[in-house]
């Protein structure tokens, strides 16, 4: 099973742009790159998802290099509200969701 | 709307009974897991179900048990066996790949012992 490391925690302002690295240097070939945002006292909720290059959508932006060895969760123009955890996940979808491991994830705190 | 309904939200238990958490969802999906939380930490997999009548124990099994009667329904019961059952769980189910949209998850319930 992949292995990640993430920050285990980030301050940013609200309005700047918010990025997050995760560190999965065993990646296997089949395996996706999830990023999950939980709030107090919530179940996680998926942000977005990516295999490599670039993937974007109305909420992030998703980094992952040619080697596929990290990737980089990009929040723009974050508010007091994306005050969170962020999971990062590696594993390989097509096989189910029980391999995949929850680390303990970036606490993410927005100030005014 | 599709979801996944835990019950109750806040649950209390005396030492030495056997409680049983709710998990329900009406999003047609095969696969079913139970989490659990503590303070400050990550999500730690109890048991999963990929199929009705089938379920297998994730990383902390012990002291835990569950049934899958049906798609729907993955209630989790705490036993008098689980030490230390002071927690936050997670029930979430998905697609059986994860290809479009992961894990959905519950709202949570939280179990205090007293």
């Amino acid at each position: 099973l992949a292995k990640t490391t993430q920050p285990i925690s980030m301050d940013s302002y609200e309005g700047q742009e918010v990025n997050i690295t995760c560190s999965h240097n065993n990646i296997a070939t089949n395996d996706y790159i999830t990023w999950y945002q939980q709030f107090p006292s919530q179940g996680p909720r998926f942000i977005i998802q990516g295999y490599k290059t670039k993937v974007t959508n109305e909420v992030a932006s998703l980094f992952i290099p040619a080697d596929r060895k990290s990737s980089t969760l990009s929040l723009p123009r974050v508010s007091l509200s994306d005050t969170a955890v962020y999971y990062c996940l590696v594993g390989d979808i097509n096989t189910g969701g029980f391999k995949t491991i929850f680390g303990a994830g970036t606490r993410l705190f927005v100030k005014a | 709307d599709g979801g996944i309904t835990q019950s109750p939200k806040y649950l209390f238990r005396k030492e030495g009974q056997n409680v049983t958490l709710s998990c329900e969802q009406n999003l047609n999906h095969d696969a079913m897991y139970w989490y659990r939380q503590d303070p400050g930490q990550g999500l730690r997999l109890i048991y999963y179900s990929q199929i009705v009548n089938d379920f297998q124990k994730g990383d902390i099994a012990e002291g835990y048990s569950v049934s899958r009667e049906k798609k729907e329904s993955f209630p989790l019961t705490v036993t008098s066996a689980q030490k230390n059952p002071t927690a936050f769980y997670l029930c979430a189910s998905s697609p059986r790949t994860l290809l479009v949209d992961g894990y959905t998850f519950g709202s949570g319930t939280r179990l205090t012992v007293v």
